[in-house]
């Protein structure tokens, strides 16, 4: 089956921008999750989203956020950009999210980076 | 203060050498997870354990649960260059699809 999916996989912005990554899960599943990959901070969660509600978030500022659609796929957006904003940005599905016997998946990213 | 303490947090190897690399904490878990993510692509899960003093094995490498269900360790044995990537120890958080990730050890095995 396929995959994870995030469009695009490379970007390059400059600082005050905005951007709109996007995620399609896998079929089937309903929770999708966006984490933020940097070589300081490692792996951390930004937020999830399960049946188009966002069901818990990371401790990360206003200006990212996200949305999740009736069809599951998940949008995320960063305002403003800064230089600290460049990172690799991970979406994950999973049928549910929640449980140690629910494996979560993993898209291969998108690369931003701001100037 | 990380909630997941990894080490090393680099390791170079030459292909045939066994090593082990840590995932330490002072919480207690229901369950933990590794990952291994190659370069350019996204964390894979290798393995889920549950049981404290669990031991499961998946090829060449070996991964134990403590038996406080604080801490976790993966061995590999006769380490090949296909296992170069970055392994990662994860937990649960509550019950939605939140993982608490470790730094990470990068591991370069060189031929």
């Amino acid at each position: 089956k396929a995959g994870v999916t995030q469009t695009p996989r490379y970007l390059i912005k400059t600082r005050g921008q905005q951007v709109t990554l996007s995620c399609s899960p896998i079929s089937g599943h309903r929770s999708v999750s966006w984490y933020q990959q940097t070589p300081g901070q490692g792996l951390q969660f930004l937020f999830e989203y399960f049946s188009e509600t966002q069901r818990n978030k990371g401790n990360f500022p206003g200006r990212f956020s996200g949305r999740q659609f009736s069809n599951s796929r998940s949008e995320m957006n960063v305002s403003t950009l800064e230089l600290g904003d460049s990172a690799l940005y991970l979406c994950a599905s999973s049928r549910t999210g929640g449980s140690s016997g629910n494996t979560i998946y993993f898209g291969e990213g998108s690369w931003l980076t701001v100037v | 203060t990380q909630l997941l303490e990894q080490s090393p947090q680099f390791l170079s190897i030459q292909e045939g050498e066994n090593l082990t690399v840590y995932c330490n904490s002072s919480s207690v878990f229901s369950s933990l997870q590794w990952y291994r993510q190659e370069p350019g692509e996204g964390p894979v899960l290798l393995v889920t354990v549950v049981t404290g003093g669990e031991v499961k094995k998946l090829k060449r490498l070996t991964f134990q649960f403590g038996d406080a269900r604080k801490d976790s360790s993966l061995h590999i044995t006769a380490a090949q260059p296909g296992d170069t990537g970055l392994y990662l120890c994860a937990v649960l958080s509550s019950n939605t699809g939140k993982l608490i990730f470790g730094q990470g050890t990068t591991l370069q095995v060189k031929p």
